[in-house]
């Protein structure tokens, strides 16, 4: 699978933008940029995916650089429930059956 | 709707015990995978089904876990016997397989191991 990476950790201030980047450098033409987020104790919850044009949706935008070679998750307005662990992944096509490999992540910490 | 539904959420066992762990996947999702988390080694894939059909478990740390799917809304990992390496938090997930890779991957709550 191609590798992903991320920071370890952000800092944000409450209602403040956070700009959370993803180096894929080794990306292929079918594999789909997919985020999930972990908050403590919970299981991990799907946030964004896109292909190759830039996303929205109710919780956040994704970005994707016109290479492929990157992309940048944003939450317009971080709050203290954004505090979690984000994950990059890529999510492969043919025959994988679109199974997730998660790295490490970043650990984003929200200040009120 | 109710989503992917696990059990036991909380486990304590004795070492060489067995142990199993259950889940329900989301209604009319045809893909099942399960996963482990420790701090360690973060979230590891263990084995995924489609169509209740194991397709990949080289994650499957050793002979000690198999894992079964006997229909489309029952899956269960099973640990014999158990030893506290095997302590972590296990999670199954969920998705409805297309022809394009977009879908989303619902996950439980997890099922919260340790063996003393």
């Amino acid at each position: 699978d191609a590798k992903t990476t991320q920071p370890n950790s952000m800092e944000s201030n409450e209602e403040e933008p956070v700009h959370l980047p993803c180096n894929h450098s080794t990306i292929s033409g079918t594999d789909y940029i997919h985020w999930y987020r972990q908050l403590p104790s919970q299981g991990p919850e799907y946030v964004i995916h896109g292909l190759t044009s830039n996303v929205n949706n109710r919780m956040a935008s994704l970005a994707i650089a016109e290479d492929r070679k990157s992309s940048t998750l944003i939450l317009h307005r971080a709050t203290l429930r954004d505090a979690a662990v984000y994950y990059c992944i890529l999510r492969a096509g043919g025959t994988s059956y679109g199974k997730l490999t998660f790295g490490q992540g970043t650990i984003l910490t929200v200040h009120p | 709707d109710a989503g992917v539904i696990q059990s036991p959420r909380h486990e304590v066992t004795e070492m060489g015990q067995e142990v199993t762990l259950r889940c329900k996947p989301i209604s009319g999702h045809n893909s099942l995978f399960w996963y482990r988390q420790t701090m360690m080694r973060g979230l590891e894939l263990l084995i995924y089904f489609n169509n209740n059909v194991p397709i990949d478990d080289s994650g499957m740390p050793e002979d000690r876990f198999s894992a079964k799917m006997p229909n489309a809304s029952f899956s269960t990992l099973k640990i014999q016997p158990s030893e506290p390496r095997d302590s972590a938090v296990y999670f199954c997930a969920s998705s409805f397989r297309t022809g394009l890779y977009g879908n989303t991957i619902y996950f439980g709550e997890g099922s919260w191991l340790t063996v003393v």
